[in-house]
């Protein structure tokens, strides 16, 4: 059975750092992943979609990886703002599946 | 483009009721899904939705259900209501497949007492 963790569960940072989220999942046989934020009380907002075909995308300050043979993800946040702070929660596609399982998600805190 | 809507935003309802949630996709979004995210559960799949069939479902109970009509707009349904239902339902619409990359709305934020 699928299973996906993020770690950390919450990190805090000074504003303007970069910083890296981590993502795993244990059965690569992946269709594609997706990272999302979500602040509280919120939906979800889309961030980046990878392809198991793909190694990275990238947008804006945000840039995410997939390394599907071992089962990670990253996604990096290049200096840091306080707008930055929500929730992210990246999500896999599993091959001859139509759904997204999620992560247990990375509360982040950018401290001004 | 608007993006995905769901009504009400918020209920109130009592052990035992059933309760009706509403999802508008995208334009042009024939896909829908719908999530249950609790804090102890986090997110989970419910199902899914393409051309007024449901394609795919979760590991939920049959008091769970939903339909989606000619216009793409989905309904949930949830019967005989228990407290562990307390959770925000969130709808996700898509262009063809729950594989595309999917759109959240705001979600419906569920209490029963």
């Amino acid at each position: 059975k699928q299973e996906v963790t993020q770690i950390p569960a919450a990190l805090s940072v000074p504003e303007g750092e970069n910083l890296v989220l981590n993502c795993s999942f244990t059965d690569s046989a992946i269709y594609n992943l997706q990272w999302f934020r979500q602040d509280p009380g919120k939906g979800l907002t889309s961030l980046l979609l990878i392809q198991s075909s793909q190694r990275e995308q990238t947008s804006g300050r945000l840039n995410a990886s997939l390394d599907k043979s071992s089962g990670r993800s990253t996604l990096y946040i290049a200096a840091s703002q306080p707008g930055d702070s929500a929730t992210y929660l990246c999500a896999v596609i599993e091959t001859g599946a139509n759904n997204l399982f999620f992560g247990t998600g990375t509360r982040l805190t950018v401290i001004p | 483009k608007a993006g995905v809507t769901q009504t009400p935003r918020y209920l109130i309802k009592t052990r035992g009721q059933q309760v009706t949630l509403s999802c508008s996709p995208i334009s042009g979004h024939r896909s829908v899904s719908w999530y249950q995210q609790t804090p102890g559960q986090g997110l989970q799949f419910l199902f899914e939705y393409f051309s007024e069939t449901q394609r795919n479902k979760g590991n939920f109970p049959g008091r769970f259900s939903g339909r989606q009509f000619s216009n793409s707009r989905s309904e949930m349904n949830v019967s005989t209501l228990e407290l562990g239902d307390s959770a925000l339902y969130l709808c996700a619409s898509s262009p063809q497949s729950g594989r595309d990359e999917q759109f959240f709305g705001p979600g419906t934020r569920l209490t029963v007492l």
